[in-house]
């Protein structure tokens, strides 16, 4: 699985949107992104995940460039119960796939 | 659905004592996997199994066993505990639906152990 870089912290202001970086340049072709949080020392929290297209759900949006070497993970309104570490990661698809956290992003949502 | 549940979710071990960590899912799912994460660290990758009767290793696999005898359960065992076995340990599961597919993968809520 293709290796992601983050930066290891972030603030941001409670209401604003919070726009997390990921690079992803060497991800293949049948490389999904995929966005996990985790909040303190809860288990891992499944955020959303693309191939190509942008996606939106109900938590955040994902924008993935079209070379897909990079991609941004954007909580349009963020709120002091954002405050999580955020792991962005690359897997393949199918048959014993599995997840590779590296060290994520610490976001602090402030007042 | 319950989603992946984990038992003990706190237990203190002697050193060289042994024990078992239970997971059990209710989604049906053919994937599942043991992470551990140290204080500060991301997760890595213990065991994982596609499948009942298929387990393999992953990234740190030293000191620990695995079985999946049914499609619900994959049981984490140390057989001689550590203190390098001080840890946070994630169970998870997923459902493989093809070679393109993006699977979500599902954790439990962790069982912090420590070895004294």
């Amino acid at each position: 699985d293709a290796k992601t870089t983050q930066p290891p912290s972030m603030d941001c202001a409670e209401g604003r949107a919070a726009n997390l970086p990921c690079n992803h340049s060497t991800i293949s072709g049948n490389e999904y992104v995929y966005w996990y949080r985790q909040i303190h020392s809860q288990g891992p929290q499944y955020i959303i995940h693309g191939l190509k297209n942008n996606e939106t759900n109900e938590m955040a949006s994902l924008i993935i460039t079209e070379d897909r070497k990079s991609s941004t993970l954007i909580l349009p309104h963020a709120t002091l119960r954002d405050t999580a570490v955020y792991y962005c990661i690359v897997r393949r698809g199918g048959t014993a796939s599995k997840l590779t956290f590296g060290t994520g992003t610490r976001l602090q949502v402030t007042l | 659905n319950a989603g992946v549940t984990q038992t003990p979710k706190f237990r203190i071990l002697k050193i060289g004592q042994s024990m078992t960590l239970q997971c059990t899912q209710d989604m049906n799912h053919n994937y599942m996997y043991w992470y551990r994460q140290d204080p500060g660290m991301g997760l890595k990758l213990i065991y994982y199994s596609v499948g009942a009767g298929i387990t393999d290793k992953g990234e740190v696999p030293n000191g620990y066993n695995v079985s999946r005898s049914t499609t619900e359960d994959f049981p984490l065992r140390l057989e001689l505990a550590a203190p390098s076995q001080t840890s946070v340990y994630f169970c998870a599961s997923s459902y493989s639906a093809g070679l393109l597919s993006g699977n979500t993968i599902y954790f439990g809520e962790g069982s912090w152990l420590t070895v004294v």
